[in-house]
């Protein structure tokens, strides 16, 4: 069972380049997160999608889109990646709404943004 | 706005010792509150939560946590700590009718032999 899988583990970009992680759940969860973490500042959340065909903006949405491509898939895309963009990325599922589910997380993207 | 404090950023406690990990939430009307735990490389995992009931909440591996509204707190505890407890705990919130939770800065927790 593998849970949340998230893809790329690593990535190092330029300034400006962009990119997608990819994210993929396989426990029929109506719903997804994005999350960022920095040193300090726990988790903040990027954006979310309460169900398959939604998306919402979090905390911190700037720079980033989302796109949820079917129930399964949750991708967070940088289209011009900066500096201030280096984080550690998380991908999270809950069955029910987050606010009362569990969440369950991926084992994290770490972004070096140069 | 929701938001959650966790006042302490290190702790290092002894194997076997007592723990507490302090946590404070503003919010409100009566929060949906959570323990997470991450280990170093890994994402986060479930502790515990609270939604009603009996303030005193049991976790998985010994974990308890306390609910006290008067003073806007859910404090994780353990009685005795392991070794493999050394990881970073986050406390967040949950509101009703938003369907996202909000995370404290986490307080990372080492363990001395």
């Amino acid at each position: 069972n593998a849970g949340v899988t998230q893809t790329p583990k690593f990535q190092v970009l330029k300034t400006g380049q962009s990119m997608t992680l990819q994210c993929a759940q396989d426990m029929n969860h109506n719903s997804m997160y994005w999350y960022r973490q920095d040193p300090g500042m726990g988790l903040r959340l990027i954006y979310y999608s309460a169900s398959e065909g939604t998306t919402d903006k979090g905390e911190v949405p700037n720079g980033y889109n989302v796109s949820r491509l079917n129930k399964r898939e949750f991708s967070l895309r940088l289209e011009s990646a900066a500096p201030s963009q280096t984080s550690v990325y998380f991908c999270a599922s809950s069955e029910v709404g987050g606010n009362t589910g569990e969440l369950f997380f991926g084992e994290g993207s770490r972004l070096t943004v140069l | 706005a929701q938001s959650v404090t966790q006042p302490d950023i290190h702790i290092t406690v002894s194997e076997g010792a007592s723990l507490e990990l302090r946590c404070n939430y503003s919010y409100g009307a009566t929060p949906y509150l959570f323990w997470y735990v991450q280990s170093p490389g890994q994402g986060l995992q479930l502790l515990l939560k609270y939604f009603s009931g009996d303030t005193l909440v049991q976790g998985i591996k010994g974990f308890e946590a306390e609910f006290k509204r008067s003073q806007s707190s859910f404090n994780l505890r353990k009685p005795s700590v392991h070794w493999s407890d050394a990881a970073e705990y986050f406390c967040a919130v949950g509101a009703s009718g938003y369907n996202k939770l909000i995370f404290g800065a986490g307080t990372r927790l080492a363990v001395h032999p």
